[in-house]
């Protein structure tokens, strides 16, 4: 069965670090990958995704990831953090009929 | 962005009553609308999907009679959660991949904001 492992429930950084937010994934095909992020009081809003070609997609915000299949794994990335990053980042895995499998999620805290 | 809203954004019920959750599609039109639930500091889960003109598909283990899903309109779909109880407690999301989207796997798709939902 599909499935996404989002490793870290939580992660600190302080504002201006670099970011790196885990993502596996268990799919039997060429995987269709998303990373969303969710604001309190908004609905998710994508960042990024990836369907072929380039591994390395760029995004929203200043955010990329990248598509390794050797360790099924899609990590979101951001070279300096700002304080308005706070929020919780989800990944999934987008099924035929436009269905999603998230991961658990992963709360980013930004400290100043 | 195309923008979805979902109406209440917080509900408190009894137990044993019926609660409907309303989502819109703002400026697109959608025949399909999905249904989420989330637990606290948990994932998303599918709960179902509601298509327009027709019967919605419940994911595995969902309750089709405790969740009634109607997708009314291009624009709107409904969840009433039936004889709630406080097991139900939990925060609702739908989203909607608009019209001129196939059916395929890697469509972007716009989410509502939520509805709190709290049974006492």
């Amino acid at each position: 069965a599909q499935s996404v492992t989002q490793p870290d429930i939580h992660i600190t950084v302080s504002e201006g670090a670099s970011l790196e937010l885990r993502c596996n994934y268990s799919y039997g095909a060429t995987p269709y990958l998303f990373w969303y992020v969710q604001s309190p009081g908004q609905g998710l809003q994508l960042l990024l995704k990836y369907f072929s070609g380039d591994t390395l997609v760029q995004g929203i915000k200043g955010f990329e990831a990248e598509f390794k299949r050797s360790q099924s794994s899609f990590n979101l990335r951001k070279p300096s953090v700002h304080w308005s990053d706070a929020a919780e980042y989800f990944c999934a895995v987008g099924l035929y009929g436009n269905k999603l499998v998230f991961g658990a999620g992963t709360i980013l805290r930004v400290k100043s | 962005g195309a923008v979805v809203s979902q109406h209440p954004s917080r509900v408190i019920c009894k137990s044993g009553t019926s609660v409907k959750i309303e989502c819109r599609s703002l400026d697109f039109q959608a025949t399909t609308m999905f249904w989420y639930r989330q637990f606290p500091k948990q994932s998303l889960m599918l709960m179902a999907t509601s298509n327009e003109g027709s019967k919605a598909t419940y994911e595995q283990g969902v309750e089709k009679d405790k969740f009634l899903i109607n997708h009314a309109s291009l624009t709107l779909s409904t969840l009433t959660v039936t004889s709630a109880h406080p097991e139900d407690s939990s925060f609702y999301i739908c989203s909607a991949p608009p019209l001129w989207t196939s059916g395929g796997a890697g469509n972007e798709q716009f989410f509502g904001p939520g509805t709190r939902l709290t049974v006492l």
